[in-house]
């Protein structure tokens, strides 16, 4: 299985400042279509995960233009920047190019 | 506006059976593959099982933990998408979504359906 390890684990960010948040897959998630199927989800607290980036780096609609996705082959990033009080929460990774899907363990943002 | 509700949890014994449901409204359910994620009590999402449209065959893929346990299906005459699980185990229990998939994830999600195994 594709091992997606999400560092750190947790983070405490002051607001209007930036959060970058590391996701690695242990094989490359590049599909052999092409695409590179890696996706970021937040959970906010109490409520359902929503998509945030898709395709590593591709803003899903009506994402704000302060989250940001890069990476290929293994190594992606999630930026946020001018935290706002409504970023907290967990972000996932996630991997759809290899079965079995998988996730990352989350990382947790914490308004400073 | 999309819309997925999930129905079917409760609390059930194990190697008890449960069927969740999913109603979807908002867009064209015909045309897009359909997921089921779970989060257990105060962890991380795991991916269970995914189906794909008519003209892909209904393709379906499920996680080996619950593979030969449940199997998803849907409904395209009623929007409807399934998850029949059978033979649940206490690590089964977990908040069960519903998700579209789309745009490369999982692009909207219900607000789950709880299933607790327990004795």
């Amino acid at each position: 299985d594709v091992v997606m390890t999400q560092t750190p684990v947790s983070l405490s960010v002051s607001l209007g400042n930036q959060a970058s948040i590391s996701c690695r897959s242990s094989q490359s998630l590049l599909h052999d279509d092409g695409n590179t199927y890696l996706s970021w989800y937040l959970q906010r607290p109490g409520q359902s995960p929503q998509l945030l980036i898709y395709l590593a780096s591709n803003r899903f609609s009506g994402v704000s233009n302060r989250f940001s996705g890069s990476g290929s082959g293994t190594d992606f990033t999630l930026k946020i920047s001018r935290l706002e009080p409504e970023d907290l929460g967990i972000y996932y990774c996630f991997q759809h190019t290899h079965l079995p899907l998988t996730f990352g363990s989350g990382t947790k943002l914490e308004i400073k | 506006e999309v819309q997925l509700v999930e129905s079917g949890g409760g609390l059930v014994q194990p190697k008890g059976s449960l069927k969740l449901s999913c109603a979807a409204s908002g867009f064209d359910f015909n045309a897009y593959a359909m997921s089921w994620v779970r989060q257990a009590p105060g962890k991380g999402l795991e991916w269970v099982a995914s189906i794909s449209i008519k003209t892909q065959n209904y393709a379906t893929l499920h996680v080996d933990s619950v593979k030969e346990r449940f199997t998803i299906s849907r409904d395209d005459s009623q929007s409807m998408v399934y998850l029949h699980m059978n033979k649940l185990k206490t690590e089964d229990t977990a908040l069960y979504y519903c998700t579209v998939s789309a745009s490369g994830g999982h692009a909207s999600w219900g607000q789950g359906t709880l299933v607790t195994v327990a004795s």
